[in-house]
């Protein structure tokens, strides 16, 4: 099953914007991972944050986490259009690799 | 290979069929992991490989599903006795022991017709 939601579901700007996206999450979390997928297929890595951690930087990636609000942020600053795809954040706790993934944002960049 | 590669990238199956899919992690990968994303969804956790311990098999969802790896190398995933409800991609993903960070492959798209 779904650890949570991400909101919201469709993003679509223009490039040079920022784009917003959040993640909720139902359980304590030892890491919360951000994934893109291009096309419906393979999930690239972007960024990890553990728990004890509340933002993270990675290029024009922003990740804050707010372990007490059970949620988190991805900000992609400066978009363009190479940005378009569908998002992800996925979680993993206890001793479980496994990761556990939100419903994903599409978001599209428009040139 | 550089990545982790899988095969066949599409199957179209009648119902009632069984079907095997393909995962090559990548070299040096302990863990393995099987998921399943259904159209427009994100990805549902089937199945977990690391070295030679027994897999955690908690997310699969009926005893018509089943995975084997034998070492660190190769993992089949088989369906039986497919049904339309099994249509989806199917992906495959490694790990190194000590980080969580998962490389996934471009996963397998199945059609149950």
């Amino acid at each position: 099953s779904q650890q949570g939601e991400e909101d919201p579901q469709a993003l679509s700007i223009q490039e040079g914007e920022n784009a917003t996206m959040n993640c909720s999450y139902k359980t304590s979390i030892n890491n919360l991972q951000w994934y893109r997928q291009n096309s419906g297929r393979g999930l690239v890595h972007l960024i990890l944050i553990r728990s004890n951690e509340r933002e993270k930087h990675s290029g024009r990636l922003r990740v804050t986490l707010d372990t007490s609000k059970k949620s988190s942020s991805l900000l992609i600053t400066a978009s363009r259009a190479a940005d378009t795809a569908s998002y992800f954040c996925a979680t993993d706790r206890g001793s479980a690799r496994q990761l556990t993934f939100g419903s994903g944002t599409q978001l599209t960049v428009l040139p | 290979g550089a990545g982790v590669s899988q095969s066949p990238s599409n199957k179209v199956t009648e119902k009632g069929k069984d079907v095997e899919l393909r995962c090559d992690p990548i070299s040096g990968h302990t863990a393995l992991y099987w998921y399943r994303q259904r159209l427009g969804q994100g990805l549902e956790f089937l199945i977990y490989f690391q070295g030679n311990s027994a897999p955690d098999k908690s997310g699969l969802p009926s005893d018509r599903f089943s995975a084997e790896r034998t070492g660190e190398s190769v993992s089949t995933l088989t369906i039986q006795r497919t049904q339309q409800e099994d249509s989806a991609v199917y992906l495959c993903a490694s790990s190194t022991r000590d980080r969580n960070i998962q490389y996934f492959g471009a996963g397998t798209r199945l059609s149950v017709l």
